[in-house]
This record gives C-alpha cells, structure tokens and sequence, in this order.
C-alpha cells in the first residue's frame, strides 16, 4: 500500500517564476494538508483540502494556492516566487473523520529559489 | 505561527540511554501527536495522545499529557544510533483538523 506520494523531489526556480507542486494521498484517505518547513524550523501549515474544496488555511498569502482533483490528489501552486519560498514542502492526507488518528506524510519537495 | 516549543533544542546522549524531550503549547487540543523526522525528510507519525488520556505507550516510546499545564513529554527509552533525528511534537486545537507544529528536537544518539 503505497503511503503519501509528492513529486517533484527536488525544484529549482528563478525569482518571479511560478511553481506547481503535486501530492497522491495514501489510499482511503479523502484530506489533503500541505506544510511549508523553513530549514531549522517546525512546518508551517498552508491549507487543507477535502471534497475539492478548501476548508482551512494558515497565515500565507494568496500567492500560495491549490486544488483538489476528485481522485484526492492535490496541488500546491506558488505565484511570484520570493527567495523566502525556499523550503521543503510537505503534503499530509488523512481521513476526515478521523481526527485521533496520525497524518501520513509523503517526503516532501525541496524547492530552492535563486 | 508556532503552536508549541519544544525542550531541549537539541540533546547528545549514548546507545541504551533514555532521551526526554518535553512539549509545551497554548490552546485546547483535540490530540497531541508525536513525529520524527530524519534528515530534513517527510516526517513518520510516532505517537498520538488524546485530551482525555495522560499517558500512553508504543514500543519503547512513552507519551505523558498534562492538559492543565499545557505540556507534554515523549520518552524513548534504550535509544539506539538509529533513533538520530528530529522529533516534533504537533496539537490539533479544539475545533481544527489541522496540525500544529512545535519547532523540534534535535537528538543524536551516538554509538
């Protein structure tokens, strides 16, 4: 059973240029979150998506956006990229209805702007 | 924003140690939930403690919960060289389905 699945592994963009990143959930799972981690610190969460929709998200600007396609997978777009946007990017799944259980998260995207 | 911090920032010990890591955080909380991350990796799901429970145990992991200071401890008890990682402690707060990241622990375990 496959768990979380991110590509690309690794990203390397120009400042101004605009970044999709993309996320498969492990199987069964309907929630999609995805996570900035700047290096040394804690992730920072962005948004959440469940039933293409998005339900919650943290304290980033509209240039970070996403969607959810009906088969649960999501993306992650970044518009205008800053050189402060380099960082790992982390996508989490869950099931909704279960809030007491673990997130699983795939291995991330480093993306390092230049 | 930071939900919770983590203590020690970083922490050395020996192979057959025990390693004490300590977490604080600020709101009401569905869960708390442990995580280890290796290398700057995706991060592995350890250890989940509801609100209403105080401690519990997974393998040589021990999780305590104290709802009215606000702070958690993990344990990991005869650490091994593999136990070498980042360790975060992350809340779901009451209402939220989300996770909220204290800035880690970084412990080496060396042989």
């Amino acid at each position: 059973d496959a768990g979380v699945t991110q590509s690309p592994t690794h990203l390397i963009k120009t400042r101004g240029q605009q970044v999709t990143l993309r996320c498969s959930p492990k199987s069964g799972h309907d929630t999609v979150s995805w996570y900035q981690q700047a290096l040394g610190q804690g992730p920072q969460f962005i948004f959440q998506y469940y039933e293409e929709e998005e339900r919650q998200r943290g304290n980033f600007p509209d240039r970070f956006s996403g969607h959810q396609f009906p088969n649960y997978s999501s993306e992650l777009n970044v518009n205008a990229l800053l050189l402060g946007d380099s960082a790992l990017y982390l996508c989490a799944s869950s099931r909704r209805q279960d809030l007491n259980y673990g997130y699983t998260f795939g291995s991330g995207t480093r993306l390092t702007v230049v | 924003s930071q939900q919770g911090e983590e203590d020690p920032q970083a922490l050395s010990i020996q192979e057959g140690e025990n390693a004490t890591m300590n977490c604080s955080y600020k709101t009401s909380i569905n869960n708390l939930q442990w995580y280890r991350q290796n290398s700057g990796r995706g991060l592995v799901h350890l250890i989940l403690i509801r609100s209403n429970e105080r401690e519990k145990h997974s393998g040589r992991l021990r999780v305590t919960l104290d709802t009215s200071k606000k702070s958690s401890s993990l344990l990991i008890t005869a650490s091994r060289a593999a136990d070498t990682a980042s360790y975060f402690c992350a809340t779901v707060p009451r209402g939220y389905s989300t996770l909220t990241f204290g800035k880690g622990t970084m412990l080496l375990v060396s042989p």
